[in-house]
């Protein structure tokens, strides 16, 4: 039963297009992440919500969105892509906004063409 | 000062071999530092962690040592074994958090 599941592992898509990243716990955690690994395998801290709440939005465009409906699910919409968002997206959660114990999905890979 | 310095940026260790990971931070209100093992295809996963009141922590053949004064942390893998074969991330939290650069470690048999 997988702990941190995202959706989909691998898009390919055309710049300018939108597109959408699922991601969903089953460990209750009250803390959710979305972190960008880009080629160099950098882990960057893009978004963090807690309880639903957004606590944590780093310098990333306005044409990243997130979305929270619950604590146990948490969505990254793009718009308007463009080859720099070429990267592995992570989602992650960790039981508060105080642990440093997070628990990382398998990431979903994104490739603009 | 927000940054983690972390090398080197890869490492190449013998089966049995010890290998040794350095990181070193200047913002010292990072509180807790752990360290993240991640295999090709799959997330980052905690390996050990340690608080700045401890210098050193171990847990099987995984070591963290912490050096306050010095603002740096290490990880030594002892008896290194080819499943150990991965990227190893440190990390530092504030309110968030901040991952090294990372070392792509390979052991060959």
């Amino acid at each position: 039963d997988t702990a941190v599941s995202q959706t989909p592992k691998y898009l390919v898509t055309q710049m300018g297009n939108d597109k959408s990243i699922k991601c969903e716990q089953n460990l209750g955690h009250d803390t959710m992440y979305w972190y960008k690994q880009d080629s160099k395998k950098f882990l960057k801290i893009m978004f963090s919500y807690n309880n639903k709440e957004l606590i944590i939005n780093e310098t990333v465009p306005n044409r990243f969105s997130p979305k929270s409906p619950d604590k146990a699910h948490l969505n990254l919409h793009i718009n308007s892509l463009e080859l720099g968002d070429s990267a592995v997206y992570f989602c992650a959660s960790s039981q508060d906004a105080a642990s440093g114990e997070l628990f990382f999905g398998e990431g979903s890979r994104l490739t603009v063409l | 000062q927000q940054q983690v310095k972390q090398s080197p940026q890869s490492l190449i260790v013998q089966k049995g071999g010890i290998s040794i990971i350095n990181c070193a931070y200047e913002n010292t209100a990072f509180d807790y530092f752990p360290w993240y093992q991640q295999f090709p295809g799959k997330g980052p996963a905690l390996l050990i962690a340690i608080r700045p009141d401890v210098s050193e922590k171990k847990e099987g053949r995984f070591t963290i040592s912490f050096n306050k004064s010095a603002k740096q942390f290490s990880l030594h893998i002892m008896d290194s074994q080819p499943g150990d074969s991965a990227t190893y991330f440190c990390a530092a939290r504030v309110y968030k958090l901040i991952f090294g650069t990372g070392t792509r470690l390979q052991v060959f048999p």
